[in-house]
């Protein structure tokens, strides 16, 4: 069974670009959800998609958004960039129900 | 916002010995997971506890749960070099709550040869 995979691993933005980061879930799983981790933080949950649909968001600001295809694999954009929203960005995926998570190894955005 | 907070926030320990990491947390939770990050990359699922069972163990881990306290431990036994790692402890709720972990700050474990 193959993993979580993001890509890119590494990306370097400037401030007011958008970003595109793409996530391939674990075979079987059908949710998706992203967090974002700043340096010496723990992860904090952004949002989860069920059935192509969010079902959930964390405490961020509607410039994050995302998208699930029907293949369960999905995409985190993130408008207007801003200095603060470098970070390690981790996607992560599961069975809906079912316990436990699979993590990808993250993309580490950077904005200068 | 964090709800777990784990500490120490670094324990520094010689090949062999053991290491305990404590979490705690605020609110009601369903299950609580603790997993490993290596040098700031992916996070790895160690093990889970859910709210109604009270130790559980894998391999050389040994996790505690007590929902009275809002607490976790997590014991690494007979630590190798290659467990040196950042350890977090993450709560999952009920509900429209699954799917949003809390993680905590996080363990910085340095095991030394």
């Amino acid at each position: 069974e193959t993993g979580v995979t993001q890509s890119p691993t590494h990306l370097i933005k400037t401030r007011g670009q958008q970003v595109t980061l793409r996530c391939s879930s674990q075979s079987g799983h059908n949710t998706v959800s992203w967090y974002q981790q700043a340096l010496g933080q723990g992860p904090q949950f952004i949002f989860q998609y069920y059935r192509e649909e969010e079902n959930g968001r964390g405490n961020f600001p509607p410039r994050f958004s995302g998208l699930q295809f029907p293949n369960y694999s999905s995409e985190l954009n993130v408008n207007a960039l801003e200095l603060d929203d470098s970070a390690l960005y981790l996607c992560a995926s599961s069975l809906l129900g079912a316990y436990g998570y699979t993590f990808g190894s993250g993309t580490r955005l950077t904005v200068v | 916002s964090q709800q777990g907070e784990e500490d120490p926030q670094a324990l520094s320990i010689q090949e062999g010995e053991n290491a305990t990491m404590n979490c705690s947390y605020k609110t009601s939770i369903n299950n609580l997971q603790w997993y490993r990050q290596n040098s700031g990359r992916g996070l790895v699922h160690l093990i889970l506890i859910r709210s109604n069972e009270r130790e559980k163990h894998s391999g050389r881990l040994r996790v505690t749960l007590d929902t009275s306290k809002k607490s976790s431990s997590l014991l690494i036994t007979a630590s190798r070099a290659a467990d040196t790692a950042s350890y977090f402890c993450a709560t999952e709720g009920y509900g429209g709550s699954q799917g949003n972990l809390i993680f905590g700050k996080g363990t910085k474990l340095s095991v030394k040869p």
